[in-house]
């Protein structure tokens, strides 16, 4: 079945320092791609997306590219803040396949002034 | 402003009861969800509902009770056969059942506990 794995976190950063959070998936269908942003005691929010191969999404210096060829879709930021802490889900919906969403396990991002 | 909303969002329930969490969105949306999230954890999906008065389990349903009655509304029961209920419980909505790859919604979630 279709399924997204993400790095265990948490990852722990000095502020300007470069982010990377690795998100593979598997799909047998043509998915969307997504990251969402959970702040403490928060539902989530989308952050970015991305629905066709080698798209590329990108909101508040966050990017990730849609790697159609490595089934992955990496979120990087080159200067972290210290406001960025919080817990990043990267998700997929698969449409005409699959009928829901399917979200990682959650990567905690904690940085440090 | 349109969106989706949870309440209450503190839930507090005595060993044995039911309680009813309430979620309301007015994106007219025909997808909604129930996640549940534990301290330090992923979500888990409850139940889903992709149109109005149909839903289906998702990947830890027992102990869970939904219905959708109103494309508006999916409200989640926590049954006394859920043995172990506190969590933090969010609803999500996105787009219609023919494009499920538009953003998904959530709301600020309802942090239930047993007491």
């Amino acid at each position: 079945g279709n399924s997204v794995t993400q790095m265990e976190g948490p990852v722990t950063l000095s502020e300007e320092a470069f982010l990377t959070i690795n998100c593979t998936y598997t799909a047998t269908g043509y998915p969307s791609l997504f990251w969402y942003v959970q702040y403490p005691g928060e539902g989530l929010q989308l952050l970015l997306k991305a629905t066709k191969a080698d798209d590329k999404g990108s909101n508040k210096g966050f990017e990730a590219t849609y790697r159609k060829e490595t089934t992955s879709f990496h979120l990087e930021k080159g200067s972290v803040q210290v406001s960025d802490s919080a817990v990043y889900f990267c998700a997929l919906s698969d449409q005409g396949n699959t009928d829901k969403l399917i979200f990682g396990t959650g990567t905690r991002l904690q940085v440090f002034p | 402003d349109g969106g989706i909303t949870q309440s209450p969002k503190y839930l507090f329930r005595k060993e044995g009861q039911n309680v009813t969490l309430s979620c309301e969105q007015n994106l007219n949306h025909d997808a909604m969800y129930w996640y549940r999230q534990d301290p330090g954890q992923g979500l888990r999906l409850i139940y889903y509902s992709q149109i109005v008065n149909d839903f289906q389990k998702g990947d830890i349903a027992e102990g869970y009770s939904v219905s959708r009655e109103k494309k508006e509304s999916f409200p989640l029961t926590v049954t006394s056969a859920q043995k172990n209920p506190t969590a933090f419980y969010l609803c999500a909505s996105n787009g219609d059942r023919l494009n499920l790859n538009t953003e998904a919604f959530f709301g600020q979630g309802t942090r239930l506990t047993v007491v």
